[in-house]
């Protein structure tokens, strides 16, 4: 069975500081893709990032980067100099490959991230 | 393009009435499903669908029926409503057919239900 850990459940920073968000999975399948997703206050859904398991290379996208290392099933999620703007929950997420998957999403319990002016 | 609409935003049941939540698509995904967030739980999935007239569930189906008679509505029905079932609710859509995990889901922006 899949499995999707998120430790951190809150985590409270000032702005500009750099804040790191854990994930940590597990699966059987040897094809799989991790996901991030963030909810704002708002509660929409939003889509952040995916990455599938053969592909280990870390991404940059502004102030956002993902970690991402298969040996020791982790896929986590740093943004540097936060803002009052990334104060949000955040979601990490898997989904197997394989064909009877369906796109089915496990997630994590979220992070919720709360940035101080 | 509306990506995925649900309604109603807001509502509240008394323990045992029934209601459905409607769920619409407009980008012609083949795979939608039905997700319930808990506070500190994320979201467990209720049932989905791999197109029209093709349903199966998830992890926590029990109280909950669904249908999809075409591929752009997918509604969630509660049948005796009770107080376990107060949640978030969020539908989401996805292309099919795709490498299956691939692509991203589309969210709705979510259906706030309580029931007393």
């Amino acid at each position: 069975a899949q499995k999707v850990t998120q430790a951190q459940t809150e985590i409270s920073v000032v702005e500009k500081e750099d804040v790191t968000l854990d994930c940590v999975y597990e699966t059987r399948d040897t094809t799989y893709y991790l996901f991030w997703y963030k909810q704002p206050p708002s509660g929409e859904l939003v889509f952040l990032i995916r990455r599938n398991s053969f592909d280990e290379q870390n991404e940059i996208s502004g102030r956002y980067s993902w970690n991402f290392q298969k040996s020791t099933s982790s896929f986590n999620f740093t943004i540097t100099a936060s803002q009052v703007v990334d104060s949000a929950v955040y979601f990490c997420a898997l989904s197997d490959a394989g064909g009877t998957s369906y796109g089915k999403l496990t997630f994590g319990q979220g992070t919720i991230l709360t940035v101080h002016p | 393009n509306a990506g995925v609409t649900q309604t109603p935003k807001f509502r509240i049941l008394k323990i045992g009435q029934s209601m459905t939540l409607q769920c619409a698509q407009d980008m012609n995904h083949n795979y939608m499903y039905w997700y319930r967030q808990d506070p500190g739980m994320g979201l467990k999935l209720i049932y989905y669908s791999v197109g029209a007239g093709i349903t199966d569930k998830g992890e926590v189906p029990n109280g909950y029926n669904v249908s999809r008679s075409t591929t752009e509505d997918f509604p969630l029905r509660l049948e005796l409503a009770a107080p376990s079932q107060t949640s978030v609710y969020f539908c989401a859509s996805k292309v099919g057919g795709d490498g299956e995990g691939n692509s991203p889901l589309h969210f709705g922006n979510g259906t706030r239900l309580t029931v007393t």
